[in-house]
């Protein structure tokens, strides 16, 4: 079975750009998490989606927002962006109903913004 | 909220026993994670405990006190592979439930 893909691994940007990350999930898993990591936060959650629905959000600006389509794949879309969202962005992804609620993560997405 | 400890850095040596410690402060609880996460890599899961005790893995075990809000992420015969970020996330209980992480304890194995 396949793990989560993310893609771009690796993107640039510049101040007031906007940049759209996609994640696959896990064949059959339904729930899809967005988490942004760096070095002085470590993982901070950004939001939930099961079933097309936002279900869960951080606490994170408007400029963050995400999507879930019916095959499960997501997007998370920063639009503006600013230095400070220079960071690795992961996806992780997990099967709705099992109690331990285990997430498997993607590699993730690193965005640097110049 | 939730609030999740735990040391940055650790240093051991090569066929050594290693204890990462975790405390936390959550609204509820749900059960306790520890994922491992190599430099450039995705997290990957190591453990779950959701009661007390000790739950064993192979070289690995993770260890819950609920009551005193504290976990622990044993680690024997230490490789150097081993070198990595522990990540210690709690599941909350309630409506808004998402895995919340520390900042991660960055192990490093010497020689």
């Amino acid at each position: 079975k396949a793990g989560v893909t993310q893609t771009p691994r690796y993107l640039i940007k510049t101040r007031g750009q906007q940049v759209t990350l996609s994640c696959s999930p896990i064949s059959g898993h339904r729930s899809v998490s967005w988490y942004q990591q760096t070095p002085g936060q470590g993982l901070q959650f950004l939001f939930e989606y099961f079933s097309e629905t936002q279900r869960n959000k951080g606490n994170f600006p408007g400029r963050f927002s995400g999507r879930q389509f019916s095959n499960s794949r997501s997007e998370m879309n920063v639009s503006t962006l600013e230095l400070g969202d220079s960071a690795l962005y992961l996806c992780a992804s997990r099967e709705q109903g099992i109690h331990t609620g285990e997430l498997f993560f993607g590699e993730g997405s690193r965005l640097t913004v110049l | 909220g939730q609030n999740i400890d735990q040391p940055t850095e650790m240093t051991a040596t090569e066929g050594a026993i290693v204890q990462i410690n975790c405390t936390y402060q959550t609204s509820g609880f749900n059960g306790l994670f520890w994922y491992q996460q190599h430099a450039g890599e995705a997290p990957t899961f190591l453990s779950y405990n959701v009661l007390d005790g000790l739950e064993e893995k192979g070289r690995f075990s993770s260890f819950l006190s609920r009551s005193k809000g504290y976990s622990y992420l044993l680690l024997k015969e230490l490789q150097m592979k081993d070198s990595a970020s522990y990540l210690c996330a709690v599941f909350p209980s309630g409506s808004a439930r998402q895995l919340t992480f520390g900042s991660g304890t960055q192990l490093t194995v010497l020689p």
